[in-house]
């Protein structure tokens, strides 16, 4: 079993839609939770942090199930721009990333 | 402005080369680190630095080795023993040496084996 675990997907939404992806993990030790957002060829860019009490950054949610051992990510109101993929980072005494979820948003 | 910066962008090495990529960071992060992306997987943790003078392999550290003279600089090199060397690296940074801190990614450097 993987470690962090995500479907690849493709999602293909239009705009303004609203959509989400999970991630679980396997360590249930895991202390820190992040979102990053890769653009095709370039680097992972931090999205945000995931915190036990959920958060929201804008038009993006995350949230934390330690008892299930997931975390999502609510995207609402798509834009062309969030086109991207996802990828889920867990942190126990090092960095786990899931392999990513990559999204398109299309007209 | 503040940042971490990857050179080259674009590698092409020969069979039986070694290479080394380069990383710098103004940040003044304590930490660094090399993955290593490989399509359809996640990144894998080659080494991490979390003070100058001192470093620990990862997961994947054969046929890899790096140096950690300066606090600013984390250079990795791809020796000939690494036997699949075409991949996407990254290098990162994390302002406490906590490994499981959030990090700052360069732009990365596609190396390609001929």
């Amino acid at each position: 079993r993987k470690e962090v675990e995500q479907d690849p997907g493709p999602f293909n939404v239009p705009e303004g839609a609203t959509v989400a992806f999970n991630c679980t993990y396997s360590n249930s030790a895991s202390q820190s939770f992040f979102w990053y957002r890769q653009d095709c060829r370039k680097e992972p860019k931090l999205l945000m942090s995931v915190y036990s009490s959920g958060n929201e950054d804008g038009r993006f949610t995350a949230q934390l199930n330690r008892a299930s051992q997931y975390i999502s990510l609510l995207i609402r109101d798509s834009k062309l721009s969030d086109s991207a993929t996802y990828l889920c980072v867990v942190g126990y005494n090092d960095m786990r990333f899931g392999a990513g979820t990559r999204l398109t948003v299309k007209p | 402005d503040g940042g971490i910066t990857q050179s080259p962008k674009y590698l092409f090495r020969k069979e039986g080369q070694n290479v080394t990529l380069s990383c710098e960071q103004n940040l003044n992060h304590d930490a660094m680190y090399w993955y290593r992306q490989d399509p359809g997987q996640g990144l894998r943790l080659i080494y991490y630095s979390q003070i100058v003078n001192d470093f620990q392999k990862g997961d994947i550290a054969e046929g890899y080795s790096v140096s950690r003279e300066k606090k600013e600089s984390f250079p990795l090199t791809v020796t000939s023993a690494q036997k699949n060397p075409t991949a996407f690296y990254l290098c990162a940074s994390s302002v406490r040496d906590y490994r499981n801190d959030e990090q700052f990614f360069g732009p990365g450097t596609r190396l390609t084996v001929l």
